[in-house]
């Protein structure tokens, strides 16, 4: 049973390229979160999916950046018109419940993202 | 806001010794409390939840306490190994307005042989 699946691992861009993140969730599991991980800090929540749906997009940039998890396919996090300071790790995680249900997450191996 | 904070400095131990991690919150009553280890360059992963009526939980050389009146959740590692080292996350979940966890910022913990 693969884990949560996330790729590239590794994504360079120039400033002012798009970046598109993937994640494919756990078989079975309907909940997707994404996270952002700067050095030195904790992992800063960013979006919350179901499919088709974005139920929570509060930690989110408003301008640049926009997730989907479509009915078929893997999770998208899109960042258009990258800048330096989006250079970091981002992770996916999937559930099948939700945190409020007292569901732990299953995590990918992140994408490093770099910035030039 | 709800606030979670830990050890912000590396833990250094020997091998053999306890260590001991500690994760404060504030602002907040938590009905549960998780724990996540996390390597570099990989996500974290879940090693324990406890919840609000629990005082105490074991996995292993793990264990968890959880003091609610204190605000506190402290993370024990016994007869430690190098192989332990890694940073550990707690984690929260969200109140009324939020939907996902909220993790702390971990702690760095080194065992040395």
């Amino acid at each position: 049973n693969a884990g949560v699946m996330q790729n590239p691992r590794h994504l360079v861009r120039r400033r002012g390229q798009e970046a598109r993140l993937r994640c494919s969730p756990m078989k079975g599991h309907s909940h997707v979160y994404w996270y952002r991980q700067l050095p030195e800090e904790g992992l800063k929540f960013m979006v919350y999916l179901q499919k088709e749906n974005i139920i929570d997009e509060s930690g989110m940039p408003k301008e640049r950046f926009s997730a989907e998890f479509p009915k078929e396919g893997p999770s998208i996090l899109r960042i258009q018109q990258v800048v330096r300071g989006d250079s970091a790790a981002y992770f996916c995680a999937s559930s099948p419940g939700t945190a409020a249900t007292n569901e732990k997450l299953f995590f990918g191996s992140g994408t490093q993202l770099s910035v030039l | 806001s709800q606030k979670i904070e830990q050890n912000s400095e590396a833990l250094n131990i020997q091998e053999g010794k306890t260590a001991t991690l500690t994760c404060n919150y504030t602002n907040y009553s938590p009905a549960y409390l998780q724990w996540y280890r996390q390597d570099p360059g990989r996500g974290p992963v879940f090693l324990l939840l406890i919840r609000e009526n629990e005082k105490e939980k074991r996995k292993e050389r793990l264990k968890v306490t959880f003091d609610t009146t204190l605000k506190q959740s402290l993370f024990h590692i016994t007869a430690s190994q190098p192989a332990d080292s890694a940073t550990y996350l707690c984690a929260l979940p969200p109140n009324q307005a939020g939907t996902a966890l909220i993790f702390g910022k971990g702690t760095t913990l080194s065992v040395s042989s």
